[in-house]
């Protein structure tokens, strides 16, 4: 079955522990992104990548890592987290960042309280 | 500054009957939108797309409409079912030759009464 996997699906954490987010995808896609969701913003996209080994901010990247090592994974990265990053994140990806129309394809959401 | 606005944050539709939703944009870069569905805690869904070239496109009992002059598009369903209840996005792409990022509403919430 084609999905995107995100793990965990909840986390409770404290002010500057370091968390990992994982992303991972299983149809070959090269684009994939992070987004978050906060009440009244809808979702908007914190890093992105085109590919392996290339990736750069979106619209909210403060506070945030990403690293595309592999093809199929998109990892996001809190290295110091902070309250105003409770959120609730999604990993997306489709086949391609070139502008070919084809929808992103949402993992089922990560939900993080920073206390 | 909001690109992408989904103004009515909810819709009631009795079953059987077509429930419209609604979407305005104000970057006329936009080359491609999208509706995606919401079920609680789930990810989002794709529901149906559009190109900027086109002005409507038909999948099944959703129809997405596109009025360019008027940066406006809507989904139509036709005919509603209690299924269709969730939280529906609008969404729009601007392809900067670096980056396919999406462009969300805030979303409408659609209640289809049985």
């Amino acid at each position: 079955e084609a999905q995107v996997t995100q793990n965990p699906r909840y986390l409770i954490t404290v002010t500057g522990k370091k968390l990992t987010v994982t992303c991972s995808q299983n149809m070959n896609h090269e684009y994939m992104s992070w987004y978050r969701q906060d009440p009244g913003l809808g979702l908007r996209q914190i890093y992105y990548s085109m590919n392996v080994e290339v990736t750069d901010k979106g619209d909210v990247p403060e506070g945030y890592k990403v690293s595309r090592k592999e093809k199929r994974n998109f990892p996001l990265i809190l290295e110091s987290p902070s309250p105003n990053q409770t959120s609730l994140y999604f990993c997306a990806s489709t086949h391609t960042g070139t502008g070919i129309n084809q929808p992103q394809h949402f993992g089922d959401g990560t939900r993080l309280s920073i206390l | 500054d909001q690109q992408v606005k989904q103004n009515s944050p909810s819709l009631s539709v009795q079953e059987g009957r077509i429930s419209i939703l609604n979407c305005d944009y104000t970057n006329s870069m936009f080359d491609y939108f999208l509706w995606y569905k919401k079920y609680p805690a789930e990810g989002p869904t794709f529901l149906i797309s559009i190109s900027s070239i086109k002005d409507k496109n038909e999948d099944g009992r959703f129809t997405v409409f596109l009025n360019k002059s008027a940066k406006h598009l809507s989904l139509h369903i036709v005919p509603s079912q209690p299924g269709d209840s969730a939280v529906y996005f609008c969404a729009a792409r601007e392809y900067t030759g670096a980056n396919s990022k999406l462009t969300f509403g805030k979303g409408i919430t659609l209640s289809v009464r049985p």
